[in-house]
């Protein structure tokens, strides 16, 4: 299994573009995260799914930012629009269940000039 | 809420040095307890968790609830423990997805 994959790797935009960030999970895995890595706030969960349903999107910072989980393979982070206060390594991983071990992507590098 | 606190952004020891990176939380119940690593150039990755009561790597790690802490904690360091290690909390309830502390860089000099 290549584990969960994120792409693009990294991502150069220009203020007010749309940014989309996409994510596979590993296969069988019911649940899937969204972090956002900063120097200053380390690790933020913005969302998480289960079963394909959001069950927390406390962590969104503005009406800006979208997720979704069109089936169990796939999901999308979406922010629009960007902005430079937005840049940050994204993460996405996955579980088994909301309580097993978390297992990470190598992350989208976004940064918004 | 919850919260977790790793004081400490940088870390500098010297190799075969003891090691402590410190971790303390706030939650009012039972929680769960992990640190996470991450290599350069690797993906993050579970270290170990509290409820396993293992040594990964020679790290070990206590819950104290009377402290509310989890320290992370190795007698001699390696030079191959240099990385970004994050403490990282769940709930027994409601909110289940880890809260994770902003992370604590070990630096291990030769």
């Amino acid at each position: 299994d290549a584990g969960v994959i994120q792409s693009p790797r990294h991502e150069v935009t220009e203020m007010g573009q749309e940014v989309t960030l996409r994510c596979k999970p590993i296969s069988g895995h019911n649940s899937l995260f969204w972090y956002r890595q900063t120097m200053m706030r380390g690790l933020e969960l913005l969302i998480y799914f289960n079963n394909n349903v959001p069950i927390d999107d406390s962590g969104m910072p503005e009406d800006r930012f979208s997720a979704k989980m069109p089936n169990a393979s796939f999901s999308t982070l979406k922010i629009q629009p960007s902005e430079p206060r937005d840049s940050a390594v994204y993460f996405c991983a996955s579980s088994s269940h909301p309580d097993s071990p978390l297992h990470f992507g190598n992350g989208t590098r976004l940064t918004v000039t | 809420a919850q919260r977790v606190t790793q004081p400490e952004k940088l870390l500098s020891v010297f190799k075969g040095a003891p090691v402590e990176l410190k971790c303390n939380y706030s939650y009012s119940g039972s929680p769960e307890l992990f640190w996470y690593v991450q290599y350069s150039r690797q993906r993050l990755q579970l270290l170990l968790r509290h409820i396993s009561r293992e040594s990964i790597k020679g790290f070990t790690a206590d819950l104290n609830k009377g402290e509310t802490s989890f320290h992370l904690k190795k007698p001699f360091a390696q030079e191959e423990d240099s990385a970004m290690y994050y403490c990282a909390l769940r709930s027994d309830t409601g909110r289940r997805a880890l809260t994770f502390g902003s992370g604590t860089r070990l630096q291990v000099q030769p």
